[in-house]
């Protein structure tokens, strides 16, 4: 079964340091992966994705992610925390054969940056 | 990016009633996809709605109990038949249109 795992419910981080929200998945063939971010009381908004190419993923407010084959992660990943970074972040996954399908999330990781 | 807008935004509705719920895109989009997000949970795919075919149902949904309709390349409805307080959740439309978008979801409280 194709699943995406976060393996942190919360993660906590002091402003201006660097965070760290893990993802793993597991689907068949090569995927094309994604975060989005849920601010409260709004719907989802989409951060970055990767398809191909390098595995550093540049996205929206200075948010970046990893992909990592080996181990089958996205990690992302900010340099330097923002209090309003905070909110509930998704890992998405999307088997790249598997055009017509919909996204598959992972549980969610709230993120809390502390001032 | 697509805007997608829904209604209503929130609703409180007694067991046993249904609910419909709307879904309007600003641009034509051949896929689109029902959510629902349970408190404190992820995103579940309900179905896949593509126009000018039937809706297909991920394992756990029926058409019975959330019957979609697609008329168009930019709208769609989400009816929750007979409802229960398990049907407690936000419910989301998203599209797919190179990304895949969101919108804002409904809120229904079930008592």
């Amino acid at each position: 079964a194709q699943s995406v795992a976060q393996p942190e419910d919360q993660v906590n981080v002091a402003e201006g340091n660097p965070l760290t929200v893990k993802c793993t998945y597991s689907v068949s063939g090569n995927p094309y992966l994604f975060w989005y971010v849920q601010y409260p009381n709004r719907g989802l908004q989409f951060l970055l994705k990767y398809i191909t190419g390098d595995n550093l993923v540049k996205g929206s407010y200075g948010f970046e992610a990893e992909f990592n084959k080996s181990q089958t992660s996205f990690h992302l990943k900010k340099p330097s925390a923002l209090v309003s970074d905070s909110a509930l972040y998704f890992c998405a996954v999307r088997p790249l054969n598997q055009a017509g399908t919909a996204l598959i999330f992972g549980k969610g990781t709230t993120l809390s940056v502390s001032s | 990016s697509a805007v997608i807008s829904q209604k209503p935004s929130r609703d409180i509705c007694q067991r046993g009633t249904s609910l419909t719920i709307q879904c309007q895109v600003d641009s034509q989009v051949t896929m689109m996809f029902w959510y629902r997000q349970q408190p404190g949970q992820s995103l579940t795919l309900i179905a896949t709605a593509n126009q000018g075919s039937e809706a297909t149902y991920e394992s756990g949904f029926v058409i019975d109990k959330f019957p979609i309709s697609r008329p168009n390349l930019t709208f769609s409805t989400l009816t929750v038949s007979n409802m229960s307080p398990e049907d407690s959740s936000i419910y989301l439309c998203s599209v797919r249109d190179n990304e895949q978008f969101f919108g804002p979801g409904t809120r229904l409280t079930v008592l």
